[in-house]
Order: C-alpha cells, then sequence, then structure tokens
C-alpha cells in the first residue's frame, strides 16, 4: 500500500449502535497513525497518535487500535450519538515532516 | 491563547488575480504546513516549513508560493490564480506528535 485508505467511505448508524471503520497504511518507514475527527465547517481535531505496535487508545466512547506489522488501524466507537456525526480521518507520519491523509469515513448518527 | 489563526475566512478571485493567504500560531511550534481540501479527496499538502527559514514542496505545490516570516507565520501566495485553485485550505502547525488545524479559508476562483 502506498497511500493511506479508509473505509467505508461513508456510513449511517442509529444512534446506540456501536461502529467501527478501518486505515490501510503503508506498513514501511512507519512512524505514527494519527486519528482526527472533523465536523462540517470546522477544522480537524486531534484524536489519537498511536507509534507502538498493538497500540489502543480509548477516549470516553471512542477507541482505537494500531497493527503496524501489516499496516491497519480501527477506529471503534461504542453506543453511538447524533453528536458523533463527523468525519473521521487518518494520516500516516513517517517522521519526514510530511503527513498522507485518508478520504475519510463520514459518519451520520440518526436519531 | 489563539491556536492556529487563519485569514481570509472566504474569498472569491477573478482568474489571474494574485492574492495571499495568511496564517498564524501562537503555541511556539517549529514546523508548520498548508493543505487543500477538495470533495473526495483527503488532505493534499502543498508546502511545508519544518522550521523558520526553511520551506520545502508538498505533493501539489505548482501555482503556489510562500513565506515563513519569522516563526509565527506563515503565508500562502496564488501569484495568478486559476479555477483549479478553488478549494479549501487549511494550515496546520505541529509538535512532535499532533498537528494543530486552523478554521480554513474557502476560495473560489471564477
Amino acid at each position: 500500500i502506498l497511500n493511506v485508505e479508509q473505509s467505508p467511505q461513508s456510513l449511517h448508524v442509529q444512534e446506540g449502535d456501536s461502529t467501527n471503520f478501518t486505515c490501510s497504511f503503508p506498513s514501511s518507514n512507519f512512524y505514527a497513525l494519527h486519528w482526527y475527527r472533523w465536523e462540517t465547517a470546522k477544522s480537524p481535531e486531534a484524536l489519537f497518535v498511536m507509534t507502538l505496535n498493538g497500540d489502543e487508545k480509548k477516549k470516553g466512547r471512542i477507541s482505537a487500535t494500531l497493527n503496524t506489522k501489516e499496516g491497519y488501524s480501527y477506529l471503534y466507537i461504542k453506543g453511538s450519538q447524533p453528536e458523533d456525526s463527523a468525519t473521521y480521518l487518518c494520516a500516516s507520519y513517517s517522521g519526514t515532516y510530511k503527513y498522507i491523509f485518508g478520504t475519510g469515513t463520514r459518519l451520520k448518527v440518526l436519531a | 491563547n489563539a491556536g492556529v489563526t487563519q485569514t481570509p475566512k472566504f474569498q472569491v478571485l477573478k482568474t489571474g488575480q494574485s492574492m495571499t493567504l495568511q496564517c498564524a500560531q501562537d503555541m511556539n511550534h517549529n514546523s508548520m504546513y498548508w493543505y487543500r481540501q477538495d470533495p473526495g479527496m483527503g488532505l493534499r499538502l502543498i508546502y511545508y516549513s519544518a522550521s523558520e527559514g526553511t520551506t520545502d514542496k508538498g505533493e501539489v505545490p505548482n501555482g503556489y508560493n510562500v513565506s515563513r516570516l519569522n516563526k509565527r507565520e506563515f503565508s500562502l501566495r496564488l501569484e495568478s490564480a486559476a479555477p483549479s485553485q478553488t478549494s479549501v485550505y487549511f494550515c496546520a502547525s505541529r509538535t512532535v506528535y499532533e498537528q494543530y488545524f486552523g478554521p480554513g479559508t474557502r476560495l473560489t476562483v471564477t
């Protein structure tokens, strides 16, 4: 994988459902994987920075895992709420000042 | 503490006009970035500045120039705007691990 790929592109879930999405990134020259939450008409806000294989991070109902050997990260949202509706971006950082962003997963939580 | 600020928020240009997008950060970060965001595409890096006095091209630098005026400020200049430069432009600054984004400038070139 040369680019950062996210799936699915978009999804709708019902309030209370749990959901997860995937970020695939180049496993060579890996330094860090970033997750951002991006609400419409706002700027991306950092959720997690992950560096170590097997890393797990958690913030409230949102958590993320990292597999650097196979080049993927999962983001989980437990008990989705309407305020979780946003685009979730991931970005791979190789330690050379440059980030490669995925195109994001657009989540819509229906009340 | 304002974080990363960008001006203007919105701008409409005619083809061939020039303008400068301003970005400033008050977090004493060394590295600063300019991205563009287009529908269906991720954030694409235009230019970055690893530290005061240095700038480097990113993925899509054609048609743009930058100036790292001092540690706080990093400006992006369009010398002769083209419709293909219609986009939302984000500035960011970076600590060792995290990037902090400005609110964006929505630019339309007609």
